[in-house]
């Protein structure tokens, strides 16, 4: 059964770094997210992208954030200047149509900023 | 957008016995979503129910939907003990199609 895959599994850095995360969508997928997970707490929607470009994003996705579609199979977030409170697992996910509606996750990137 | 409220937070049952759980929400929605976390790791999709469905089963769960109450419940029958995990409601509203999720139940299943 086709899945997303993120990696890294785990990245630690320092506060002002900048870090890329990375994920591979299934592959017919047309639709992709990012959400976080602070620990303990809610999952939360970053952005999406389709067509490459930002069709949604939250309060939480800003200047910091970027996303970027470099290859026909690759999805990145990258943050530009990390902070403590970037501190989460990173869940990408992917969709194939507005219409299904069923988004389907990856395993996560536990990012730590020290 | 609105997130769904689950009930109860955590829940520890015995292996073999049915696991309930609950997810009420305050306005209208399109659809409502039951995804899976097991410690430390992504997101499962389990279910989705549309606004105008009453009940989906997959294998051993049961989701029903009742718009009147604006709730909905998961039912894991049979459970086993690599169900423990913490279940999670996330609502699709208004225009958007982002899931919004709930804080969770967390469910132990001891063997």
């Amino acid at each position: 059964e086709p899945e997303v895959t993120q990696t890294p599994s785990h990245q630690v850095t320092q506060m002002g770094q900048e870090v890329i995360l990375r994920c591979v969508p299934i592959s017919n997928h047309l639709y992709f997210y990012w959400y976080r997970q602070i620990l303990g707490q809610k999952v939360e929607f970053l952005v999406s992208f389709y067509n490459n470009e930002i069709s949604e994003k939250s309060e939480i996705f800003d200047d910091q954030f970027s996303v970027e579609r470099p290859d026909g199979s690759n999805f990145t977030l990258k943050i530009r200047s990390t902070k403590l409170e970037d501190s989460a697992m990173y869940f990408c996910a992917s969709s194939g149509t507005i219409s299904t509606d069923t988004q389907y996750f990856g395993p996560g990137t536990r990012l730590t900023v020290l | 957008s609105q997130q769904g409220e689950e009930d109860p937070q955590a829940l520890s049952i015995q292996e073999g016995e049915n696991a309930t759980m609950n997810c009420s929400y305050k306005t209208s929605i399109n659809n409502l979503q039951w995804y899976r976390q097991n410690s430390g790791r992504g997101l499962v999709h389990l279910i989705l129910i549309r606004s105008n469905e009453r009940e989906k089963h997959s294998g051993r769960l049961r989701v029903t939907l009742d718009t009147s109450k604006k709730s909905s419940s998961l039912l894991i029958t049979a459970s086993r003990a690599a169900d423990t995990a913490s279940y999670f409601c996330a609502l699709g509203s208004g225009g958007s199609y982002i899931p919004t999720f709930g804080r969770g139940t967390s469910l132990i299943v001891h063997p």
